[in-house]
């Protein structure tokens, strides 16, 4: 069975801490997808990683992909109550399809 | 540019009443894809259509129909409406390539009765 795993499936951090959100797929994708979703709304694009060893940084998030692994990992550095949100990652099923499994996500609450 | 859209944003159905829920994109994107999410889950892709005229099965197409005759809409059809398909109901598009992320419409939440 084709799985997308994310964890943890909660978090909740104070400011200014760091912490890592990890993504594990047993698909053979060699590309992944990071989304954020705020409550009640639809889904944005965070960043997208197209090869092994891809690291791609915006503000404070971080993305890497290590597809000999299958891990992805989301690093948050110096949290700020603006990125709570639940975080969801994303692979093809199989290299050059377009069959998309999303994790169940990764609900981050930031402390004050 | 609109982006994504989709209407309506809320739907009540009875058991076995069928609908069109409506999507459309003004980004001359190829690829066009439904999913649906429910509650403390992921999305899961129910179809996905790859250009105009070509449409495919996702994870979970079961009593969903859809079609792609413009590049632009991409309608999906519930035949049979169950409340096993109540839902929120997310369309995406992109260019298609595999480097390409998705664009998400607002959603369309589906309550059947």
């Amino acid at each position: 069975e084709l799985k997308v795993e994310q964890n943890p499936l909660f978090l909740s951090m104070q400011e200014g801490k760091n912490y890592t959100i990890y993504c594990n797929y047993s698909t053979t994708s060699d590309r992944l997808y990071w989304y954020r979703q705020d409550p009640g709304k639809s889904l944005e694009s965070l960043f997208v990683l197209l090869s092994n060893g891809a690291v791609k940084q915006e503000g404070r998030l971080m993305a890497s992909l290590d597809t000999k692994a299958r891990l992805s990992t989301l690093h948050i550095t110096a949290a700020v109550h603006d990125l709570s949100a639940t975080y969801f990652c994303a692979v093809d099923m199989a290299s050059g399809t377009y069959k998309y499994i999303f994790g169940t996500g990764t609900r981050l609450k930031v402390l004050a | 540019n609109a982006g994504v859209t989709q209407t309506p944003k809320f739907q009540v159905l009875k058991t076995g009443q069928s609908m069109t829920l409506q999507c459309a994109q003004d980004m001359n994107h190829e690829y066009m894809s439904w999913y649906r999410q429910d509650p403390g889950m992921g999305l899961r892709l129910i179809h996905y259509s790859v250009g105009a005229g070509i449409t495919d099965q996702g994870e979970v197409p079961n009593g969903y129909n859809v079609s792609r005759s413009t590049t632009e809409d991409f309608p999906l059809r519930l035949l049979s409406a169950a409340p096993s398909q109540t839902s929120v109901y997310f369309c995406a598009s992109s260019f298609g390539a595999y480097q390409e992320t998705q664009y998400f419409g607002p959603g369309t939440r589906l309550l059947v009765l």
